[in-house]
């Protein structure tokens, strides 16, 4: 069974307005993190930002801030004001209690449009 | 400061050769990984490891075996390369089991 779910493959944004990119997750574990990652069409990937089950609030980096809907199950990442440099693949993971792994969603490809 | 490298970038294989990928870390991190990326797939766990010495199955670690001889470098060996390994691997290191990792380069492999 999927444990991230990632529903959009492709997702265009205009410049300077803010983005939705949509995560959902499946576990049983009480404990668990999320990641988003960003991949440039360079192909590193780039750590974003991180959201601890049990942290009251949702987690924020510069632009970048995750929208934690536990009961949803949801963990989307908001970018404010896109720039023509956050086009790229967007991966959403989680890491389940204190396993070692992580498991990845397949990827929302974004582009921002000038 | 390199943090995660991997050699080779890129590597074209004959389908039963074998090879391996290296990945180093500089951050002095206990935890490094192997994925794979697929098209459409986002990214498969292969093998990881808790620490020197150690070294534990993933996902899909079918086709591989990797070792952990020394804390900053982690091999990835193909022994008999398929076509369906053709893909780009990853190599990520991390500071704990529920911290971020930090990803190399990546390297891409084409096994005709």
């Amino acid at each position: 069974a999927q444990k991230i779910t990632q529903t959009q493959p492709g997702m265009f944004v205009q410049e300077k307005e803010a983005v939705t990119l949509d995560c959902t997750y499946d576990t049983s574990d009480p404990s668990y993190g999320l990641f988003w990652y960003k991949q440039p069409s360079s192909g590193e990937m780039i750590f974003l930002i991180y959201q601890g089950s049990y942290d009251q609030q949702n987690a924020t980096e510069g632009r970048y801030s995750l929208n934690f809907q536990k009961a949803r199950k949801s963990a989307n990442l908001v970018i404010s004001a896109s720039q023509l440099g956050d086009s790229a693949m967007y991966f959403c993971a989680m890491r389940e209690g204190y396993r070692d792994d992580m498991r990845f969603g397949a990827g929302t490809r974004l582009t921002v449009k000038p | 400061n390199a943090g995660v490298t991997q050699t080779p970038k890129f590597r074209v294989l004959k389908t039963g050769q074998s090879m391996t990928l290296l990945c180093a870390q500089d951050m002095n991190h206990e935890y490094m990984y192997w994925y794979r990326q697929d098209p459409g797939m986002g990214l498969r766990l292969i093998h990881y490891s808790v620490g020197e010495g150690t070294t534990a199955k993933g996902e899909v670690p079918d086709g591989y075996n990797v070792s952990r001889l020394k804390k900053q470098n982690f091999l990835l060996g193909l022994e008999s390369a398929a076509p369906s390994q053709t893909s780009v691997y990853f190599c990520a290191s991390s500071p704990g089991s529920v911290r971020a990792q930090y990803f190399g380069p990546g390297t891409r492999l084409l096994v005709l």
